[in-house]
């Protein structure tokens, strides 16, 4: 199976920063790898695809980057609605694996 | 509007068995691949199960295998998990949630989920 290490677990930032999550496959998946986002009490969200490709209504903001097995997500200029936890997910075969997620808190 | 509604949910003894569906409506339904992804309380997501759009290809994860059975009706519009000698860490929220595409598991939308609690 494909492990996904993210990090940080948690990140604390103000309005209006730049922060960035890191994932790490313990293979080579090809940019086959997800981003979402999943604020308290709701479903996850997909933000990204394909390693760097915006999903449909996904703010441009947001953007993925990587190739291999290393994999970012920056946020630029935060929000308030961006302050949630974060997920990257293998989308290249069974089982479908998730970083462990990275907790966005407001400083 | 795609609309993913679990049920099916509750309190149930370890050991014991429970059945959740998942009626979708707002996209055709049998072109669609679909998947289970649970989440235990204050803890990260774990796929769980996979189903193709015309139940061809099936996938569990390895926590899961020989005790949960993933299936669906394309006639009903309806995704189901029957899970059998249920453990108090199968305890989550399970999310029914459609696949993107074919061949990568990139999951575009997810039901609310519907919570299972294992417990005596």
């Amino acid at each position: 199976d494909i492990q996904m290490t993210q990090s940080p677990a948690s990140l604390s930032a103000s309005l209006g920063e730049t922060v960035t999550i890191e994932c790490l496959a313990s293979e080579d998946i090809y940019d086959i790898l997800a981003w979402y986002q999943q604020k308290p009490g709701k479903s996850p969200q997909l933000l990204i695809y394909d390693a760097s490709s915006l999903h449909t209504g996904v703010p441009s903001r947001f953007s993925g980057s990587g190739s291999g097995t290393q994999y970012s997500l920056k946020i630029n200029s935060l929000q308030p609605e961006d302050f949630a936890s974060y997920y990257c997910q293998n989308g290249l075969s069974a089982p479908l694996t998730f970083g462990s997620g990275t907790k966005l808190e407001i400083k | 509007e795609v609309q993913l509604v679990e049920s099916g949910g509750g309190l149930v003894q370890p050991g014991r068995s429970l059945k959740l569906s998942c009626v979708a409506s707002g996209f055709t339904f049998s072109n669609y691949g679909m998947n289970w992804i649970r989440q235990a309380p204050g803890k990260g997501l774990e796929w769980v199960a996979y189903i193709s759009s015309g139940s061809s290809y099936i996938y569990y994860a390895e926590t899961v295998k020989g005790r949960f059975t993933i299936s669906r009706d394309n006639a009903k519009n309806t995704l189901y998990l029957q899970m059998t000698s249920l453990r108090s860490e199968d305890t989550a929220l399970y999310y029914c949630a459609r696949q993107r595409d074919t061949y990568y598991g990139y999951i575009d939308y997810w039901g609310q989920g519907v919570m299972v609690t294992v417990s005596s």
